[in-house]
């Protein structure tokens, strides 16, 4: 099936680093959402972007849904342990389709 | 107030059985998802309901249905079940499908299923 190109795949940072990470698509979104999932979960939201340009935060996390509505990225500013899980972009284009296309996921590390 | 609540948590079937999963939305929302999600891979779109209507169907076999109650609720049953079918189903709910915040999903715990 379809998904979205996300990068990098894994990243393992020390405590208070600062993180970011991207998801690149061939086709236009008209919705962008960066979900959190730890082992054995379901994916929980963290941001979700409706307008192209947009930048929002939640706490620590910053996103941004790009000018060409290909892309999106999304910061995480002084990681702690418990940011350790694995984040994934999806893309929504919307009433037409409302089906998610996922990334194939970044693997967060943190070490104390 | 509950989120979404998926079951059973876990599932052990052997290859042809059938399996029916199980998904109660948040309150409210109208709308309910179905994903596969396999080890190391992203969640792949199965299948989409709104107001007891097929809104969208993924890249799935014949043997995958469902079908939304007048509650909400909603049932996927894969029939004929191969090896391949083992991975984590997730539910997934909306408000509607207006566009725009009404229909960012959210996501329930998941059925663990494994065929052998």
């Amino acid at each position: 099936g379809q998904q979205l190109n996300q990068s990098p795949q894994s990243m393992f940072i020390q405590e208070g680093e600062d993180v970011s990470m991207n998801c690149t698509s061939s086709s236009i979104f008209n919705t962008w959402l960066w979900y959190k999932q730890d082992p054995g979960e379901g994916p929980v939201l963290l941001i979700a972007l409706y307008k192209a340009g947009e930048l929002t935060s939640n706490g620590r996390l910053t996103a941004q849904f790009g000018i060409t509505r290909k892309d999106s990225f999304l910061n995480i500013s002084a990681s702690i342990p418990s940011d350790v899980g694995i984040y994934f972009c999806a893309g929504q284009r919307g009433q037409a389709g409302t089906a998610l296309i996922f990334g194939k996921g970044t693997t967060l590390s943190v070490s104390s | 107030d509950a989120g979404v609540t998926q079951s059973p948590t876990h599932l052990i079937k052997t290859r042809g059985q059938h399996v029916t999963l199980r998904c109660s939305p948040i309150s409210g929302h109208k709308s309910v998802s179905w994903y596969q999600q396999v080890l190391g891979q992203g969640p792949q779109f199965i299948f989409q309901y709104y107001e007891k209507e097929e809104r969208g169907r993924g890249n799935f076999p014949d043997r995958f249905s469902a079908r939304q109650f007048p509650n909400y609720s909603s049932e996927l049953n894969v029939n004929a079940l191969l090896l391949g079918d083992s991975a984590l189903y997730l539910c997934a709910s909306s408000l509607g499908s207006r566009g725009g915040a009404q229909e960012t999903q959210y996501f329930g715990p998941g059925t663990r299923l494994l065929v052998l």
